[in-house]
């Protein structure tokens, strides 16, 4: 099956900084989210991006199918932001395969 | 509306208890998934029905069982679970079960197994 990596695994940054957090996949994907966990584990839809530039508030989000990778940007980092940022691919029967994640603490 | 629905929040049971998950959406999908979450790894598919047929995971023990009532309604009945178990379960739909499609998660069930 598709494997799905991420990067950084954690990042410890400072109130008001900006971050990119990456995603490789080694198929084409023909869908690709990324989602924000919060402490509780509530899984929260931040883009569905199969391709181009997607932008909401302070996040954006780049995929490049052609090259296999996902990007996802976060300016003027708040604590709020703080948790596991997951990116996943596939979906129907297979469900959709998740990398392990970045765990973001951003602190006051 | 894209809420997907799940109870109970927390449950806690014994080895030898029957309890069941549910989850709920109202947004005409007609795929929906259960997924068994660790502590600190991502998620991880157990079942997917789509249009109420089930796609069967090989690899989840019968103790888990699910059931789709109808295209609104997931069910994962538990039954002689082992403490390994213990996890969060979450519940997603999306609009169809043909592979595209932004999928949307439920808030979780957090399990322990005594």
């Amino acid at each position: 099956g598709i494997q799905v990596e991420q990067s950084p695994p954690d990042l410890i940054l400072q109130e008001g900084a900006n971050s990119t957090l990456r995603c490789n996949f080694s198929d084409s994907v023909n869908n690709l989210q990324w989602f924000h966990q919060n402490p509780w584990g509530q899984l929260i839809n931040l883009f569905y991006i199969p391709s181009g530039t997607k932008q909401n508030g302070r996040l954006s989000a780049t995929t490049v199918a052609t090259e296999r990778y996902s990007l996802l940007y976060i300016s003027s980092s708040q604590t709020t932001d703080s948790g596991v940022y997951f990116c996943a691919t596939g979906g129907g029967a297979d469900g959709l395969t998740f990398g392990k994640g970045t765990h973001l603490i951003i602190q006051p | 509306d894209t809420e997907v629905t799940q109870t109970p929040k927390h449950l806690v049971m014994g080895m030898t208890n029957k309890k069941s998950l549910k989850c709920e959406q109202h947004m005409g999908h007609r795929a929906m998934y259960w997924y068994k979450q660790k502590a600190k790894k991502p998620p991880e598919l157990m079942f997917v029905y789509s249009y109420e047929k089930l796609s069967i995971n090989e690899s989840v023990p019968s103790r888990f069982s699910p059931e789709c009532p109808n295209s609104s309604l997931l069910n994962l009945h538990l039954h002689a679970l082992q403490p390994e178990d213990s996890a969060l379960y979450l519940c997603a739909s999306s609009h169809s079960g043909g592979g595209l499609g932004e999928q949307f998660f439920g808030p979780g069930t957090r399990l322990t197994v005594l």
